[in-house]
């Protein structure tokens, strides 16, 4: 079974600080993702990657950036934490490569719960 | 603009009723529809999907109907159960893009 690991399940930051929010999956997925989900705008996307060292943004970049140096971890920064990114944020991946996604299912981590104060 | 529509933020039935969640859409070019369920606090999990090629799909309580013409898909579980309650996500593939939500509440 797929496993998309998100390191913490809970974070509390102030608001200034860098954020760090890790991702790892071991099914070899070419494609992961970083989602946002607020109440009442659903699941927004942030950035994804289709492999090492690629990414492209999604819907909404401003404030954050990404890293993925390896295929199996794909990491989302907070540079300067901002009390509007408080929300839960959900990391997916799935298997096959070439665009944003294909006729398969994204697989989702458990979510990082953001608190910026 | 939004491509995947949710109109119904939140839904509440009765335990033993039939849910039916609503989800449209404007691209003519998705090719594939799929429903995610989401628990607070947790990741949301895949539930059931449906390729454009067909107009229902069927995996024990939960099936799924598509109406191409119409550009709409519904989500219908029956019978409802306590455990059903939470967020339900449709999306869409092309590129995937999801519908904002509907909040289950089953009622005992």
């Amino acid at each position: 079974d797929v496993k998309v690991t998100q390191s913490s399940r809970y974070l509390v930051k102030r608001t200034g600080e860098k954020v760090f929010l890790e991702c790892v999956q071991d099914m070899d997925h070419e494609n992961m993702f970083w989602y946002r989900q607020d109440p009442g705008l659903g699941l927004r996307l942030i950035y994804f990657s289709y492999d090492v060292k690629m990414k492209e943004k999604g819907d909404i970049p401003e404030g954050y950036s990404v890293s993925r140096e390896k295929k199996e971890r794909f990491s989302l920064i907070l540079e300067s934490a901002s009390t509007n990114q408080t929300s839960m944020y959900l990391c997916a991946s799935i298997v096959s490569s070439g665009g944003r996604a294909s006729n398969e299912k994204l697989f989702f981590g458990s979510g990082t719960q953001l608190s910026v104060l | 603009d939004q491509q995947v529509k949710q109109n119904s933020p939140s839904l509440s039935v009765q335990e033993g009723r039939i849910s039916i969640l609503n989800c449209d859409y404007t691209n003519s070019m998705f090719d594939y529809f799929l429903w995610y369920k989401k628990y607070p606090a947790e990741g949301p999990t895949f539930l059931i999907s449906i390729s454009s090629i067909k107009d229902k799909n069927e995996d024990g309580r939960f099936t799924v109907f598509l109406n191409k013409s119409a550009k709409h898909l519904s989500l219908h579980i029956v019978p409802s159960q306590p455990g059903d309650s939470a967020v339900y996500f449709c999306a869409a593939v092309g590129e995937i893009i999801f519908g904002k939500g509907t909040r289950l509440h089953i009622l005992p």
